[in-house]
């Protein structure tokens, strides 16, 4: 069965800093895999969609990178800023239109 | 635009009721899910819908029920079999071979 891991649960940094959120899955056979963003009390926000045949994906300052031969998926989050403060959800899909495998989250705290 | 509206925003449920979660989109997606998220448990699915007129179980279906009638909507009843049903409950929808589109959430408190 599909499991996925999120480390780590939290983290708090100052503002302007770099830093990497890591994703782990334990079946290497996904389909795609999706990095999201929730806010306290909000729906999720989808940040990057990552194909099986794709290593990685960029949107402004986040950039997300896959492994599948290692089971690892990363967001690289550049510049960090208050604004950026939420918790992140990396999730897998094991086939088209199936449904998403949730890590449990890793929450960011920004400080200015 | 397009997206997903989930309603109400805020359930009350008294012990013994059913009640009833909405959840439409206009995104023209064929699968629709349900997911249920606690604190600290991260999302389990609940049931989910790949067309109309078909569901299936999730990880956790017991004492809930949905059906699809129409593409466009996919609701959640939350059945008095439900022990514990306070919760974030989180729908969802995709085409099929892209990213998923989530609701805002309806948030269901036991009084």
């Amino acid at each position: 069965k599909q499991e996925v891991t999120q480390i780590p649960a939290a983290l708090s940094v100052p503002e302007g800093e770099n830093l990497v959120l890591n994703c782990s899955f334990t079946d290497s056979a996904i389909y795609n895999l999706q990095w999201f963003r929730q806010d306290p009390g909000k729906g999720l926000t989808s940040l990057l969609l990552i194909q099986s045949s794709q290593r990685e994906q960029t949107s402004g300052r986040l950039n997300a990178s896959l492994d599948k031969s290692s089971g690892r998926s990363t967001l690289y989050i550049a510049a960090s800023q208050p604004g950026d403060s939420a918790t992140y959800l990396c999730a897998v899909s094991p086939q088209a239109g199936t449904a998403l495998i949730f890590g449990k989250g890793t929450t960011l705290s920004v400080s200015s | 635009d397009g997206g997903i509206t989930q309603s109400p925003k805020y359930l009350f449920r008294k012990e013994g009721q059913n009640v009833t979660l909405s959840c439409e989109q206009n995104l023209n997606h064929d699968a629709m899910y349900w997911y249920r998220q606690d604190p600290g448990q991260g999302l389990r699915l609940i049931y989910y819908s790949q067309i109309v007129n078909d569901f299936q179980k999730g990880d956790i279906a017991e004492g809930y029920s949905v059906s699809r009638e129409k593409k466009e909507s996919f609701p959640l009843t939350v059945t008095s079999a439900q022990k514990n049903p306070t919760a974030f409950y989180l729908c969802a929808s995709s085409p099929g071979q892209k990213g998923y589109t989530f609701g805002s959430g309806t948030r269901l408190t036991v009084v």
